[in-house]
């Protein structure tokens, strides 16, 4: 079983629509959640992250953690064309110095007009 | 602010021919760095990191190496590539103790 698990779709909706991105993962040490987004042949940029448990939101974007499920989510309100890419979920765990993140698969999402 | 630079942004090599990747940050001090390659459609695989100056630390055993000369330099290499080398490779930073990682624009190398 991988430590992180991400659906690679592709997922297709119509532009305004809600889209919810999900990863679920095994090691319940982790604590730092992230959401990267990739657009086609450019690297990550890194668009939310969290810590713990909750809920966080920045502007169409909403980043959710359930620790008790192992499973983290990032909600897009009002989708635009111009948020389709790749969206990777990655995460961590608090110590060491290391700083490695386990990533998941990426969802391909694809907005249309 | 800081910025990290990879190049090329292409390459593409014979089989059995060396591979030097280079990627510099700016703006910052004793990051952590990272190498990372991306197969098509599939997820990061990290290579190695480095916490400073010569320390190098490999997650996977293979035909690449890396090396940090410079406190913001971080290079990628290779004597012989195989096939299987071909991939998206991307450089990330961190602050230290901090897990958030940034990356660069990535080198698309194709073995042929």
């Amino acid at each position: 079983q991988k430590e992180v698990e991400q659906d690679p779709g592709p997922l297709s909706v119509p532009e305004g629509a809600i889209v919810s991105l999900n990863c679920t993962y095994s090691n319940s040490a982790f604590q730092y959640f992230m959401w990267y987004r990739q657009y086609s042949r450019k690297g990550p940029e890194l668009l939310m992250y969290t810590y713990s448990s909750g809920n966080k939101e920045d502007g169409r974007f909403t980043a959710q953690v359930d620790k008790s499920s192992k499973y983290i989510s990032l909600f897009i309100r009002d989708s635009q064309p111009s948020d389709s890419a790749t969206y990777l979920c990655a995460m961590s765990v608090p110590s060491g110095n290391t700083g490695k993140l386990i990533f998941g698969q990426g969802t391909t999402l694809q907005v249309k007009p | 602010s800081q910025t990290i630079h990879q190049w090329p942004a292409t390459l593409v090599q014979p089989v059995g021919s060396p591979l030097s990747l280079e990627c510099t940050v700016e703006g910052t001090s004793n990051p952590n760095l990272y190498w990372y390659r991306q197969a098509a459609g599939r997820g990061l695989q990290l290579l190695f990191y480095s916490v400073g100056i010569g320390q190098i630390s490999s997650e996977v055993p293979q035909n690449l190496s890396a090396s940090r000369p410079q406190d913001r330099q971080f290079i990628l290499s290779s004597k012989k590539l195989l096939l299987s080398d071909s991939g998206f490779y991307l450089c990330a930073w961190s602050v230290r103790g901090i897990k958030n990682q940034y990356f660069g624009p990535g080198t698309r190398l194709t073995v042929t």
